[in-house]
């Protein structure tokens, strides 16, 4: 069953403590991208990737880290510093790199400091 | 890098009304504009996309229209049904820098029976 899965749906995390959300797909897909998703603001690029070993800041990256080792994973790491890291995250995949294609979802993971 | 806006915010309709939802980009080498539909406690789902080439696009209930010269471009639901309630993202894309995809604010769509 093919598709893009992201764990876990639910994620408390302590202040001061880094988290790693989790982003797979077996979509044999070159891109992938993590949103973040906060009420009315719609969604906000922290990173993206085109190609495995090569992955590129959005508009929020602060506070965050990524790694694209294989080119079915990427995994999202939430630091200490980002903040206000409470949020609904989405991680997606397209075919790319060079085409402008849809964007398949994840479940999403929502993340609460507390 | 790209910029989108989308309006209204929110938008309330009666059912079998219409509903037009709006956006506009910065970029005009943006050639790729696709709308997702997020119902509640799901990832948002392509509906319908429109490439720069193209002027207007219809499936059905749902049709995009693009405007190049003006950078907008716009969603049209006819005959609306309780089901299309949902917040719905339009976003573009350019070709180059890598295809970075950005995203409008989002428009809360309610329908009501």
């Amino acid at each position: 069953d093919g598709g893009i899965t992201q764990s876990p749906k639910y994620l408390f995390r302590k202040e001061g403590q880094n988290v790693t959300l989790s982003c797979e797909q077996n979509l044999n897909h070159d891109a992938m991208y993590w949103y973040r998703q906060d009420p009315g603001q719609g969604l906000r690029l922290i990173y993206y990737s085109q190609i495995v070993n090569d992955f590129q800041k959005g508009d929020i990256a602060e506070g965050y880290s990524v790694s694209r080792e294989k080119k079915e994973s990427f995994p999202l790491t939430v630091t200490s510093a980002q903040k206000n890291p409470t949020a609904f995250y989405l991680c997606a995949s397209s075919i790319g790199p060079t085409m402008n294609t849809e964007a398949f979802f994840g479940q999403g993971t929502r993340l609460t400091v507390v | 890098g790209e910029n989108v806006e989308q309006h209204p915010s929110t938008l309330s309709v009666q059912e079998g009304d219409s509903a037009v939802i709006k956006c506009t980009y910065s970029d005009s080498a943006s050639n790729y504009f696709p709308w997702y539909k997020q119902e509640l406690g799901k990832r948002p789902q392509l509906i319908i996309d429109i490439r720069s080439n193209v002027g207007e696009k219809k499936d059905q209930r749902i049709a995009v229209t693009l405007n190049k010269t003006a950078k907008h471009f716009s969603l049209h639901i006819t005959e609306t049904q309780p089901e299309d309630s949902a917040v719905y993202f339009c976003a573009a894309s350019t070709p180059y820098n890598n295809n970075d995809m950005r995203f409008g604010a989002g428009t809360r769509l309610t329908v009501k029976p």
